[in-house]
Parts: C-alpha cells; sequence; structure tokens
C-alpha cells in the first residue's frame, strides 16, 4: 500500500540555522499539506499546495517558513532561521483531490537548541 | 469549519465493541465527517469518513445520526494496538480543504 514518507525522521539544530523537512508523497497524489505537533498539543495545520502554489496557509506559516515541490517526487519544508519554539513533530501529508482523504506521514522531529 | 466535542478520555476491554461518539451539532450540508487517530506521537491515521450515510471498512464503522449532529466511531472489537488518541473532525470541501484537529478521546485498551 503507499505511502507517505519524511526524511529524516530526527532532527536536531542550533537556533538561527535553516533546516529542510522532506517528503515525498503518495504517487498519484495531486495536494500535499504540512502540519506540525508541538508535544502535549494539537496537531495544526501549516500550508497547503497544490500546482506549484500555496493554497492556504496558517498564522503560524510566516516567512521564516517556505515550501517547494523541487522535482516530481519531493515536498520540501524549509524554515530559514530556527527558533526554539520550532522543536515540534512536522507531518507531511498528500490526497489525491482537494475533497479526498489527507493520508499522514510518520512526521519528522525537530529539535532546536 | 464546523466544532466537534468529543469526550477526553474513554476506556474500553480488549475484544469489545469501543464506541467513541463525538458531537458536531453546527456541520453544515457539505461536509464529511472524518476519524482519524494517533498512536503516541506517530502521524495521524486515517480511519473511515462519512457524509450522512453509515459507513464500515475494514477498520471500524462510522454512524452518523439522521439530523447530523453527532457520530459514533465503532471498532468492533478493540484490541491493544487500538490504543490511540482519536479524532473526529468536520471537514468543508473548499479547495486544499485543511483538517482542523482538536484534541480528540484518548482510547485506552485493557486486558
Amino acid at each position: 500500500e503507499p505511502e507517505v514518507t519524511q526524511t529524516p525522521s530526527h532532527q536536531v539544530t542550533q537556533m538561527g540555522q535553516e533546516v529542510i523537512l522532506r517528503c515525498v508523497p503518495i504517487s498519484n497524489h495531486l495536494y500535499f499539506y504540512w502540519y506540525r505537533q508541538i508535544l502535549g498539543q494539537k496537531v495544526e495545520f501549516l500550508v497547503s499546495f497544490y500546482n506549484n502554489e500555496i493554497s492556504e496557509k496558517s498564522e503560524i506559516f510566516d516567512d521564516q517558513f517556505s515550501v517547494e515541490r523541487p522535482d516530481g517526487s519531493n515536498f520540501t519544508l524549509k524554515i530559514r532561521s530556527t527558533k526554539l519554539e520550532d522543536s515540534a513533530m512536522y507531518f507531511c501529508a498528500s490526497s489525491v483531490g482537494t475533497r479526498e482523504t489527507q493520508y499522514f506521514g510518520p512526521g519528522t522531529r525537530l529539535l532546536v537548541l | 469549519d464546523a466544532k466537534t466535542t468529543q469526550p477526553t478520555s474513554m476506556d474500553c476491554a480488549e475484544g469489545r465493541a469501543a464506541n467513541l461518539p463525538c458531537n458536531h451539532s453546527t456541520i453544515s450540508g457539505n461536509e464529511y465527517v472524518y476519524w482519524y487517530r494517533q498512536i503516541h506521537s506517530q502521524g495521524p491515521q486515517y480511519i473511515i469518513h462519512g457524509l450522512k450515510n453509515n459507513e464500515t471498512n475494514e477498520m471500524a464503522s462510522l454512524i452518523i445520526t439522521e439530523d447530523r449532529k453527532s457520530s459514533t466511531l465503532i471498532l468492533p472489537h478493540a484490541t491493544l494496538r487500538d490504543t490511540a488518541v482519536y479524532y473526529c473532525i468536520v471537514r468543508g470541501t473548499g479547495t486544499a480543504s485543511k483538517l482542523t484537529f482538536g484534541t480528540g478521546t484518548r482510547l485506552q485498551v485493557t486486558l
């Protein structure tokens, strides 16, 4: 069964450093999402992406964040200058269409020191 | 998207049916009810969804009341592996519509 995959599973970085989180969505999916979950808190929507454009973004997704689909398979989330409060699990998801079910990857645990 | 209300926690004995309720009294006619679960800190796992008819798949059944203001997720024979946080989410159908997660129900399956 096709799955969303994410790399790395864990990332430790120093405050102020740039990080790139990678996702490989399910191959025939066209809509891509990033969510995050700070330890002990709710899963929060960050951004949705379709046709090489951001469709929707939350207040969390400020200028420090960017997303890209650099090739036909990867979908990335970049945080330009990490802050301590960026420490969280980051989940990628994808769906066939906007009204279709979103399937999530296993997540990347980001720790900013 | 309509707000949902779920109990904070529930217990269920292994082998018994787990019935997880959800209230979504402000749901509108074109909004679906989705259920996901999250085992420990893993990625949310899709379980089932429906609009107004009851639905069943290999994981669970979803019962939606006729007025659509509430629903129940049924795990027919709960196992220890079903211990997780279960999220009931009402989802709109706009462009690339996001999922809004609440705090969910923490289901503990016990021997």
